[in-house]
């Protein structure tokens, strides 16, 4: 079966202060997508990133950086020196190679950022 | 710019009344839409996939009858919520995606209370 865990529930941080925000995913596929979304309070969903199970480059966009370890299945998310604009809910998700519109998403970790 | 819209935005509607809520890709076609729910602090689960001139596909435990989906053109999906209950009241969004190398979009989601 095919699983995410976001072990962590709240996050507080102090502006410009880097954080982590962890993601374990659990599939049988060996084709699959993982993705990262922001959710801030107004709702709707933020695409971050889309990565593939054959591209295990970390990637950084920014202030955001991704790491896709697959020896651990774990595809974190790095924000570096927060803003209070970061505040949201971040959920990390995955889906099969069949459909990449099926999303098993993880629990959601909540970033508060605290000027 | 938003490339799904989704509408509306809130909607409040008495117990045993029928609610329609509407999804739209704005600037590319979609043969299949995703409607998910979002209960407060909880992560997002997929009810069902919304097929362009077929029947919708619906995960286990959501009921056909009472989430009733129409996928009539391209680029409109709608989801009918029928004879609402209290139970029902949640979050409700939709995703669609051009293509299979582009990312799924989101829209921004319509909060229903249903008194």
């Amino acid at each position: 079966a095919q699983k995410v865990t976001q072990a962590q529930t709240e996050i507080s941080v102090v502006e410009k202060e880097d954080v982590t925000l962890d993601c374990v995913y659990e599939t049988r596929d060996t084709t699959y997508y993982l993705f990262w979304y922001k959710q801030p309070p107004s709702g709707e969903l933020v695409f971050l990133i889309r990565r593939n199970s054959f591209d295990e480059q970390n990637e950084i966009s920014g202030r955001y950086s991704w790491n896709f370890q697959k020896s651990t299945s774990s595809f974190n998310f790095t924000i570096t020196a927060s803003q209070v604009v970061d505040s949201a809910v971040y959920f990390c998700a995955l889906s099969a190679s069949s459909n990449t519109g099926k999303l098993i998403f993880g629990q959601g970790t909540t970033l508060q950022v605290k000027p | 710019g938003a490339v799904v819209s989704q509408h509306p935005s809130r909607v409040i509607c008495k117990s045993g009344t029928s609610v329609k809520i509407e999804c739209r890709s704005l600037d590319f076609q979609a043969t299949t839409m995703f409607w998910y729910r979002q209960f407060p602090k909880q992560s997002l689960m997929l009810m069902a996939t919304s097929n362009e001139g077929s029947k919708a596909t619906y995960e286990q435990g959501v009921e056909k009858d009472k989430f009733l989906i129409n996928h009539a053109s391209l680029t409109l999906s709608t989801l009918t919520v029928t004879s609402a209950h209290p139970e029902d009241s949640s979050f409700y969004i939709c995703s669609a995606s051009g293509g299979i190398n582009s990312p799924l979009h989101f829209g921004n989601g319509t909060r229903l209370t249903v008194t």
